[in-house]
């Protein structure tokens, strides 16, 4: 099992414009969750997935839109960028009843010019 | 409002010395707390979490709430811990992990 895994490694985009990045959760696990981390800061969670719906959000604008597919993979939208959306975007997963054991993928690192 | 509150972005000791990385946060319901570690080119992974009262890799950490903190302890610190370490607190109402700001540990040898 390879883990979380996520694509793709970086990503170079103007402002503006949207963005797509995409995340495979561990094998045997539901719910997905993504984080934002800006440089120098902890981990902010952007909101969480669980059977094709967003079951939580966190304080993002609605800039910030996901999907979750039936094999529970997941895709995170960012439409407008703006010079402030550059950062680590970290996917992790979970065991459906165990969302605080999430598994952390390598992250997307975005950056806005 | 929940908030997780590392006040230490560095902290460095030589080998075999101990350490303590600090924690505070504040969360009106029952918290549940964790620590989290990032090694160099490695993934975020959890190390410990406060229900289970374990001690992984000789750290341990209590959850204090009379001081509403979670910090984390080892007694004689090693080179191979030098990494970047996040206190967590998980909502069990929002299903989410609000993360601290993150201590860098720099174990010298």
């Amino acid at each position: 099992d390879a883990g979380v895994t996520q694509s793709p490694t970086h990503l170079i985009k103007t402002r503006g414009q949207q963005v797509t990045l995409r995340c495979s959760p561990k094998s045997g696990h539901d719910t997905v969750s993504w984080y934002q981390q800006a440089l120098g800061q902890g981990p902010q969670f952007i909101f969480q997935y669980y059977e094709e719906e967003e079951r939580q959000r966190g304080n993002f604008p609605d800039r910030f839109s996901g999907h979750q597919f039936p094999n529970y993979s997941s895709e995170l939208n960012v439409n407008a960028l703006l010079l402030g959306d550059s950062a680590l975007y970290l996917c992790a997963s979970s065991p459906a009843g165990s969302s605080y054991e999430q598994y952390f993928g390598p992250g997307t690192r975005l950056t806005v010019t | 409002a929940q908030r997780v509150t590392q006040p230490e972005k560095l902290l460095s000791v030589f080998k075999g010395a101990p350490v303590e990385l600090k924690c505070n946060y504040s969360y009106s319901g029952s918290p549940e707390l964790f620590w989290y570690v990032q090694y160099s080119r490695q993934r975020l992974q959890l190390l410990l979490r406060h229900i289970s009262r374990e001690s992984i890799k000789g750290f341990t950490a209590d959850l204090n709430k009379g001081e509403t903190s979670f910090h984390l302890k080892k007694p004689f610190a090693q080179e191979e811990d030098s990494a970047m370490y996040y206190c967590a607190l998980h909502h069990n109402a929002g299903n989410m992990l609000t993360f601290g700001g993150g201590t860098r540990l720099m174990v010298k040898p």
